[in-house]
C-alpha cells in the first residue's frame, strides 16, 4: 500500500521560505508516477502547487511559479517543496500525493497545517 | 487559470440521487477528458472518486459516477448514504501540465 507523510516546521515567520517533505513508502519513486503538492487554506479549496516527475522535471501553477521549488530524492524515496517569500495567505494545510501525469492524485497525505506568522 | 465553478452547496435525503456541476472553460473541462473528482470529509484528506470523467478507482462504490457535457462535467451520487456528507472538489488538467481546481461542494445528507 502506498504511504505518504509530510513533515516540516508548523510556524513560518513571513518573508521566509515554506519548506516540506514528503516520505513515501510502499512505492519506488523511481518507477514511475508524478508527485504533487496540493495546498488548502483553513475553511477553502484546495489548490494545486506543482508536481515533480521522478527523473526531476517539474510543473508548477503559474500563479506559484516564481516562489516555488520541487525537487526529488530517490535515494531517499522522498521529494521536498519550497515555497519563498511567504505571506499570511500561504497559511495552509499542506499534502502531498502520488500523481497519473497532472491529471488526478489517487494516493495522498495526511496533510500538515503550516501557519504563516510572525 | 482560475478556478472551476461548482456550486457551495447540495443536499439530497437517503436513497435519493443528487447531482454536482463542475464548470470550466474549453481550455480545461471541455478540452480535455481528464476531469476527476475527490470526496473528503472533516480534518481528513482528499480521496479520489472519479478520474478520467467517468472511471472509479477499485473500492469506490458503483453509487458514484461521472459524465462531462462541452465545459461541465457532474458527479451523480446515487442512493445517498449518511456517509457520503462531504466535501467534494473537481479538477481537471488545463494544457502546458497545469492542474486547476473547483471551489468545492458540501453535499448534505437531508
Amino acid at each position: 500500500q502506498v504511504q505518504l507523510q509530510e513533515s516540516g516546521p508548523g510556524l513560518v515567520k513571513p518573508s521566509e521560505t515554506l519548506s516540506l517533505t514528503c516520505a513515501v513508502s510502499g512505492y519506488s519513486m523511481s518507477s514511475g508516477y508524478y508527485w504533487g503538492w496540493i495546498r488548502q487554506p483553513p475553511g477553502k479549496g484546495l489548490e494545486w502547487i506543482g508536481n515533480i516527475y521522478h527523473s526531476g522535471n517539474t510543473f508548477y501553477s503559474p500563479s506559484l511559479k516564481s516562489r516555488v521549488t520541487i525537487s526529488v530524492d530517490t535515494s531517499k524515496n522522498q521529494f521536498s517543496l519550497n515555497l519563498s517569500s511567504v505571506t499570511a495567505a500561504d497559511t495552509a494545510v499542506y499534502y502531498c500525493a502520488r500523481g497519473v501525469a497532472t491529471r488526478h492524485f489517487d494516493y495522498w497525505g495526511q496533510g500538515t497545517l503550516v501557519t504563516v506568522s510572525s | 487559470q482560475s478556478a472551476l465553478t461548482q456550486p457551495p452547496s447540495a443536499s439530497g435525503s437517503p436513497g435519493q440521487s443528487v447531482t454536482i456541476s463542475c464548470t470550466g472553460t474549453s481550455s480545461d473541462v471541455g478540452g480535455y477528458n481528464y476531469v476527476s473528482w475527490y470526496q473528503q470529509h472533516p480534518g481528513k484528506a482528499p480521496k479520489l472518486m472519479i478520474y478520467e470523467v467517468t472511471k472509479r478507482p477499485s473500492g469506490v462504490p458503483g453509487r458514484f459516477s461521472g459524465s462531462k457535457s462541452g465545459n461541465t462535467a457532474s458527479l451523480t451520487v446515487s442512493g445517498l448514504q449518511a456517509e457520503d456528507e462531504a466535501d467534494y472538489y473537481c479538477s481537471s488538467y488545463a494544457g502546458s501540465n497545469n492542474l486547476v481546481f473547483g471551489g468545492g461542494t458540501k453535499l448534505t445528507v437531508l
